[in-house]
C-alpha cells in the first residue's frame, strides 16, 4: 500500500462543475504538496501546505493533519484545467532533506 | 531566470549504451533531486542533493550515478542503459529555507531504451 492515496484516479467533468481531488496519508507528515501536470508533461507546483487552506485563484486546497487527508478544489471548471494533479507528502522522517512521497496522481478531464 | 533545465528532451538508447541527462538551475537552490516517472506510477526519487558535493540516493538508484561539483548543475548518468530504464525523467530544485520548500521541476527528459 502507497503512503500516499489518491482518488478518484481518473475524473471526467463538464464545465463549469465544481471539482474535488482527495489524498489521504498514512504517516505523520510536515508537508504536502499539490502539483499539476500538463498534458504536454512539465509539472507545476500548486500549493504546499501544513495546516489550514489556501487559495490561487479558482483553487482551494485544504489539509486536515489529524484525519491524514487533503482535498484540492476547483471552483468553475475549465477546459484549460484539464491535468493530472499530484499529492506528494514530506513524511516527518525526511526533515532536512524534504523528500517528497507521491501519490500515483488524478487525471482530470473538463468537457467544454 | 530559466529556471530548471534539462537536457536533452528526447532520447533513444539502445541497450548497453551510456549517457548522461543534464540538469541546471540558475536560481542558486541548494536542494536538487533526480525524479522518474513511469505510466500509472508516482515519481520515484533516484537521488538527491542538499548542495555542491553532497549527494545521496533516493528510492531507486539501482543504475543510475549523479554528481554535484557546483550549485547550478546535477547531472545523472546511465552507465549501461537497459529496457527497466525507459521512463520520463524530471529534474528540481528547491532552496534550502524549509518554509518554502516548493520544489521546481524541469520539463523533463523522455528516454527510451531499446
Amino acid at each position: 500500500k502507497n503512503e500516499v492515496e489518491q482518488s478518484p484516479q481518473n475524473l471526467t467533468a463538464q464545465e463549469g462543475e465544481f471539482i474535488t481531488i482527495n489524498c489521504s496519508y498514512s504517516v505523520g507528515i510536515s508537508a504536502l504538496h499539490w502539483l499539476q501536470q500538463h498534458p504536454g508533461g512539465g509539472i507545476v507546483s500548486l500549493f504546499m501546505l501544513s495546516s489550514g487552506k489556501k487559495k490561487h485563484g479558482r483553487l482551494i486546497a485544504t489539509i486536515n493533519i489529524q484525519e491524514k487527508h487533503s482535498s484540492l478544489h476547483i471552483t468553475a471548471s475549465h477546459p484549460r484545467d484539464s491535468a493530472v494533479y499530484i499529492c506528494a507528502a514530506i513524511p516527518l522522517t525526511n526533515f532536512g532533506n524534504e523528500k517528497l512521497t507521491f501519490g500515483t496522481g488524478t487525471r482530470l478531464t473538463i468537457i467544454p | 531566470n530559466a529556471g530548471v533545465t534539462q537536457t536533452p528532451k528526447f532520447r533513444i538508447l539502445k541497450i548497453g549504451q551510456s549517457m548522461t541527462l543534464q540538469c541546471t538551475q540558475d536560481m542558486n537552490h541548494n536542494y536538487m533531486y533526480w525524479y522518474r516517472q513511469d505510466p500509472g506510477m508516482g515519481l520515484k526519487l533516484i537521488y538527491y542533493s542538499v548542495g555542491a558535493g553532497i549527494t545521496d540516493k533516493g528510492e531507486v538508484p539501482n543504475g543510475y550515478n549523479v554528481s554535484r561539483s557546483t550549485t547550478e548543475d546535477f547531472p545523472l548518468r546511465l552507465e549501461l542503459a537497459a529496457p527497466s530504464q525507459t521512463s520520463v525523467y524530471f529534474c528540481a530544485s528547491r532552496i534550502g529555507v524549509r518554509a518554502k520548500n516548493i520544489q521546481y521541476f524541469g520539463a523533463g527528459t523522455r528516454l527510451s531504451v531499446l
